[in-house]
């Protein structure tokens, strides 16, 4: 059982590039999430997805998309990356629909850089 | 606003006890979870508390005090293995967690 994967698990990435950090879950979880990571500070919601099909902005969603078409996969796009958005990214998931206090399952994180 | 506050760095000696407060001001309460994270990997599920009073597991317990917005995570009988970074996040009103910045646990031999 994997849980959940995260590809790559680093980059270094040319400010102004297009890059999508992808996420995939095998625990059939309905809702899924994207943090990101910085020292000194929790971390941060950027955006979630409460079942396949919808999504919702988190605390810091500016310049991130998302998709869900299917239950499984959760990808978060930087649409024109800047070095602000050099962070560890991590994806989460848990198994409701967002209405109650499930536990949030993390993979593994990308590292990523922009120059 | 919603604030969480917990130490930035604690250290403590193998086989002794340890106590990490987390005190916190959010909109809504929805409860509290403790998560364990070693360095460069992933943050993992140690404890949830909801209602006032100790949750206890193994080596670890969590404590909540709600009218107090005040939490504790107990870890005894330290190992070199307890040395991460442990993470206190509450959920709010719309079942999201609001993050504390960690606390960063040496332990020392």
């Amino acid at each position: 059982i994997a849980g959940i994967t995260q590809a790559p698990t680093s980059q270094i990435l040319a400010a102004g590039r297009r890059m999508t950090l992808r996420c995939t879950q095998d625990m059939r979880h309905n809702a899924m999430y994207w943090y990101r990571q910085d020292l000194g500070l929790g971390l941060r919601l950027i955006h979630y997805s409460n079942t396949a099909g919808t999504t919702g902005k988190g605390e810091v969603p500016d310049g991130y998309s998302v998709s869900r078409a299917n239950t499984d996969d959760f990808p978060l796009t930087l649409a024109s990356a800047v070095p602000s958005q050099t962070s560890v990214y991590f994806c989460a998931s848990s198994p409701g629909t967002g209405g109650s206090a499930d536990t949030q399952y993390f993979g593994p994180g990308t590292r990523l850089t922009v120059l | 606003g919603q604030n969480i506050d917990q130490p930035t760095e604690m250290t403590a000696t193998e086989g002794a006890i340890v106590q990490i407060n987390c005190t916190y001001q959010t909109s809504g309460f929805n409860g509290l979870f403790w998560y364990q994270q070693h360095a460069g990997e992933a943050p993992t599920f140690l404890s949830y508390n909801v209602l006032d009073g100790l949750e206890e597991k193994g080596r670890f317990s969590s404590f909540l005090s709600r009218s107090k917005g005040y939490s504790y995570l107990l870890l005894k009988e330290l190992q070199m293995k307890d040395s991460a970074s442990y993470l206190c996040a509450t959920m709010d009103s719309n079942y999201q967690l609001i993050w504390g910045a960690g606390t960063k646990l040496i332990i020392k031999p």
